[in-house]
């Protein structure tokens, strides 16, 4: 089946840093979207990319979707301990019925 | 106001029990589903409903079967309960057509002993 592979798995930085992860797959998908989970919440969006190449800032956080729509990163600039949890990066399969395939997640610690 | 809510949050069980958990959103999407959290944090879909119409079913046990009463609920029994049943359980909402922006409820996290 279709797989995300999302990269680094953990990262441990100090307050202030910039941060880049980013997600591969092989195969193509027509929507890439990030997404934020906090300790014993549920995850929450933060961007969605629609078109190949696309590149999308929200506040401090830039994502883009790779040429080939194989892949995509996200950055966080000047981090914040609140930027604290896991990043999931999810592909949505072709086909418009919403089914997300989700990478494995980069668990991200700020030191203040 | 909670946009996706479900019960309960926490869910603790015996093997072969059988039990349900509950999911209503309130933000007038079409299309509700159910995702599994394993204990490595890895999400994967189960279900999926649009307008009461069973979507995606990801060769998940027959012991789970989802159950949409309306489009504003989509709620998940599962019979015999087994151990590697524990997870954490998402319930998520979206508009139709698949744009894939979802809302996530809290989770609930399912424990079988």
């Amino acid at each position: 089946g279709q797989q995300l592979n999302q990269s680094p798995q953990s990262m441990f930085i100090q307050e202030g840093e910039d941060v880049s992860m980013n997600c591969t797959s092989s195969s193509i998908f027509n929507t890439w979207l990030w997404y934020k989970q906090d300790p014993g919440e549920g995850p929450v969006l933060l961007i969605a990319l629609y078109k190949a190449g696309e590149l999308t800032s929200n506040g401090r956080l830039t994502a883009q979707f790779g040429i080939t729509r194989k892949d995509s990163f996200l950055n966080i600039s000047a981090s914040i301990p609140s930027d604290v949890g896991i990043y999931f990066c999810a592909g949505q399969v072709t086909g418009n019925t919403g089914k997300l395939i989700f990478g494995q997640g980069t668990t991200l610690q700020v030191k203040p | 106001d909670t946009a996706v809510s479900q019960t309960p949050k926490y869910l603790v069980t015996q093997m072969g029990n059988d039990k349900s958990i509950k999911c209503e959103q309130n933000l007038g999407h079409d299309t509700m589903y159910w995702y599994k959290q394993d204990s490595k944090k890895f999400l994967k879909i189960m279900f999926s409903y649009n307008n009461k119409e069973l979507i995606i079913n990801e060769t998940v046990p027959n012991r789970f079967s989802p159950k949409s009463p309306d489009k504003a609920h989509l709620n998940l029994h599962i019979n015999s309960l087994e151990l590697g049943d524990s997870a954490v359980y998402f319930c998520a909402s979206g508009l139709s057509g698949g744009t894939g922006e979802l809302f996530f409820g809290e989770g609930s996290r399912l424990t079988v002993l």
